[in-house]
């Protein structure tokens, strides 16, 4: 069936570092895949998406590229800020719902 | 646009007990999605409406759960009986069927059977 597995956390990094979660794929079929971002005492909010194969989703400075050859999405920033600290979601979409990993804690610290 | 709401926010129930829980969508979105999300897990899902019918429930929807959407607009999730297993976030999600990739999450209701 349709998963996701998301890098681990918790992730820790200075003000101005690079980031990197990793997010793969299993799913029949190439369906969209989106970067759900959870803020401190917030519901989930849609950070970016792609809906194909070498599409780039971005927003805020984060990126991600649909790669097909690798079932992967993972999520970039250049230059991460303190108020970057969050919960980063990868999620694929199934036929009428959401399929996430497990999340990553991000920590921006100054 | 005031986004989906959810209400309450935090519940506090004894084993045993009943709780409804209730979600107001966006309001021109037709469609309405219920997940649960557990300490460290990403949501997963329960339950969709599309209108006022339901239209899909995942194997998590135990028969002790039900879920409503009687006018098609807001959603009520109800649990009987509860069980110190169903602790979570339970959260709320509505899309409009045209853009149907686009779900918006409300910001949760916190369930604690003690």
């Amino acid at each position: 069936g349709d998963s996701v597995t998301q890098m681990e956390g918790p992730v820790t990094l200075s003000e101005e570092a690079f980031l990197t979660i990793n997010c793969t794929y299993t799913a029949t079929g190439y369906p969209s895949l989106f970067w759900y971002v959870q803020y401190p005492g917030e519901g989930l909010q849609l950070l970016l998406k792609a809906t194909k194969a070498d599409d780039k989703g971005s927003n805020k400075g984060f990126e991600a590229t649909y790669r097909k050859e690798t079932t992967s999405f993972h999520l970039e920033k250049g230059s991460v800020q303190v108020s970057d600290s969050a919960v980063y979601f990868c999620a694929l979409q199934g036929a009428n719902n959401l399929f996430f990993g497990t999340g990553t804690r991000l920590t921006v610290i100054p | 646009d005031t986004g989906v709401s959810q209400n309450p926010r935090h519940k506090i129930t004894k084993r045993g007990q009943n709780v409804t829980f209730r979600c107001d969508p966006i309001s021109e979105h037709n469609r309405l999605y219920w997940y649960r999300q557990t300490l460290g897990q990403g949501p997963e899902f329960l339950t969709y409406f599309q209108n006022e019918a339901q239209l899909e429930k995942s194997r998590l929807l135990s028969d002790r759960f039900s879920a409503e959407r009687p006018k098609g607009s807001f959603s009520t999730l109800e649990i009987q009986r509860t069980e110190q297993g169903d602790s979570a976030m339970y959260l709320c999600a509505s899309s409009y069927q045209g853009s149907r990739l686009e779900q918006y999450f409300g910001p949760g209701t916190r369930l604690t059977v003690t």
